[in-house]
């Protein structure tokens, strides 16, 4: 049983560039969220989403930030306009439900802006 | 705010003794109490999950006590070794459905 998956491992981007993240759920789980860990600094909660419908971003930056999860193909976490501060790892997590509280992580995506 | 605090010096511990680690909250009512395992370069790798009406949870080797008058968790490994050298947090969730917050993490080194 596949666990979440996350491509790319490693992302390089120049400042302006654009970055995409994807995250393909364990098998079953049809809720993701993602979160953000900086350097020296705890796991951040981004968004939460099902099948097409954005649950909850309140921890989503207000701009340059997007997600999808759409009705079929992994999850797609989106950075416009990379900053150097954008520079951190992204995790993906999946439950079965929306009643699930324990969410399974993915390997992250490492994201470094030049 | 929601404030979540662990121990941020690393705890450097025996083989074989028992580790403790400690996981604090203020202004939160959580539902329950999550303790993930984080080795580095990797994701977060779920342990143990404590809810507001549980006292303490076992598995195998690990202990989590939860006192929500106190808002503090505690987690312990025994007979700890190695292996168990890791980043070890502490998570908070309102409920089924809802954002993990998470604490710093504590790092534990097990030596021989």
């Amino acid at each position: 049983n596949a666990g979440v998956m996350q491509n790319p491992r490693h992302l390089v981007r120049r400042r302006g560039q654009e970055a995409r993240l994807r995250c393909s759920p364990m098998k079953g789980h049809s809720h993701v969220y993602w979160y953000r860990q900086l350097p020296e600094e705890g796991l951040k909660f981004m968004v939460y989403l099902q099948k097409e419908n954005i649950i909850d971003e309140s921890g989503m930056p207000k701009e340059r930030f997007s997600a999808e999860f759409p009705k079929e193909g992994p999850s797609i976490l989106r950075i416009q306009q990379v900053v150097r501060g954008d520079s951190a790892a992204y995790f993906c997590a999946s439950s079965p439900q929306g009643n699930s509280d324990t969410q399974y992580f993915g390997p992250g995506t490492r994201l470094t802006v030049l | 705010s929601q404030k979540i605090e662990q121990n941020s010096e690393a705890l450097n511990i025996q083989e074989g003794k028992t580790a403790t680690l400690t996981c604090n909250y203020t202004n939160y009512s959580p539902a329950y109490l999550q303790w993930y395992r984080q080795d580095p370069g990797r994701g977060p790798v779920f342990l143990l999950l404590i809810r507001e009406n549980e006292k303490e949870k076992r598995k195998e080797r690990l202990k989590v006590t939860f006192d929500t008058t106190l808002k503090q968790s505690l987690f312990h490994i025994t007979a700890s070794q190695p292996a168990d050298s890791a980043t070890y947090l502490c998570a908070l969730g309102a409920g089924g459905g809802n954002k993990l917050t998470f604490g710093t993490g504590t790092q534990l080194k097990v030596e021989l």
